[in-house]
């Protein structure tokens, strides 16, 4: 049971371009929702998070929005680099005192092209 | 500060053998977890501990065993691997079991024919 929903599944971006990754999930007890970057051969690293009492959340060229009646949220990236050429994962956890188990969603592999 | 460590990087089972990846961290964090990444299905938690002595299972713990007998070892023990655990596995740790950052090891990547 997927209960975090992301796409698309791969996005090629044209450097200086805006990328765009789009999430989508069902538990309305989720109360943090971070994004994870991957670089090949590496673990994730925290990228981003956001809680769902703001619509918004900026650092740098990295931009969380957030749609609490919709239960979707999605990361911009403006002005992408070839650096960014990674692999996002968005991801949701309970809050509120539970253990923090992060679900991840299915991950979107973005190549920016030079 | 190493960080989260794993070893090995890289390792080849045939069906029916045992084996245990290791992971460690030098940062006294409470809180350390295991997960598989597989191809189009993200990263899922296989087993968790939020303090030494103490474990629960994941999303998808069949297959594996966990022990936490210090804080900074949490090493994941497969018993008979079978061709479906083929994957990449993560160790990662957060300074408890309430904090949000979870910081990741490089990985295992795991092969069984």
């Amino acid at each position: 049971q997927q209960q975090v929903k992301q796409s698309p599944q791969s996005l090629i971006v044209q450097k200086g371009g805006i990328s765009i990754i789009n999430c989508a999930y069902e538990n309305t007890a989720f109360d943090y929702f971070p994004w994870y970057q991957q670089f090949p051969g590496k673990g994730p690293a925290l990228l981003i998070a956001i809680r769902p009492d703001v619509s918004e959340k900026k650092e740098g060229r990295f931009t969380i929005s957030f749609n609490k009646s919709a239960k979707q949220f999605s990361l911009h990236i403006m002005d992408s680099q070839p650096g960014d050429s990674a692999t996002y994962f968005c991801a949701a956890t309970l809050g509120r005192g539970a253990t923090n188990k992060l679900i991840f969603g299915t991950g979107t592999l973005l190549a920016v092209q030079p | 500060n190493a960080g989260v460590t794993q070893t090995p990087k890289f390792q080849v089972l045939k069906t029916g053998q045992s084996m245990t990846l290791q992971c460690a961290q030098d940062m006294n964090h409470e809180y350390m977890s295991w997960y598989r990444q597989d191809p189009g299905m993200g990263l899922r938690l296989i087993h968790y501990s939020v303090g030494a002595g103490i474990t629960d299972q994941g999303e998808v713990p069949n297959g594996y065993n966990v022990s936490r007998s210090t804080t900074e070892d949490f090493p994941l023990r497969l018993l008979s691997a079978a061709p479906s655990q083929t994957s990449v596995y993560f160790c990662a740790s957060s300074y408890d079991r309430l904090s949000y950052e979870q910081y990741f090891g490089p990985g295992t990547r795991l092969t069984v024919t």
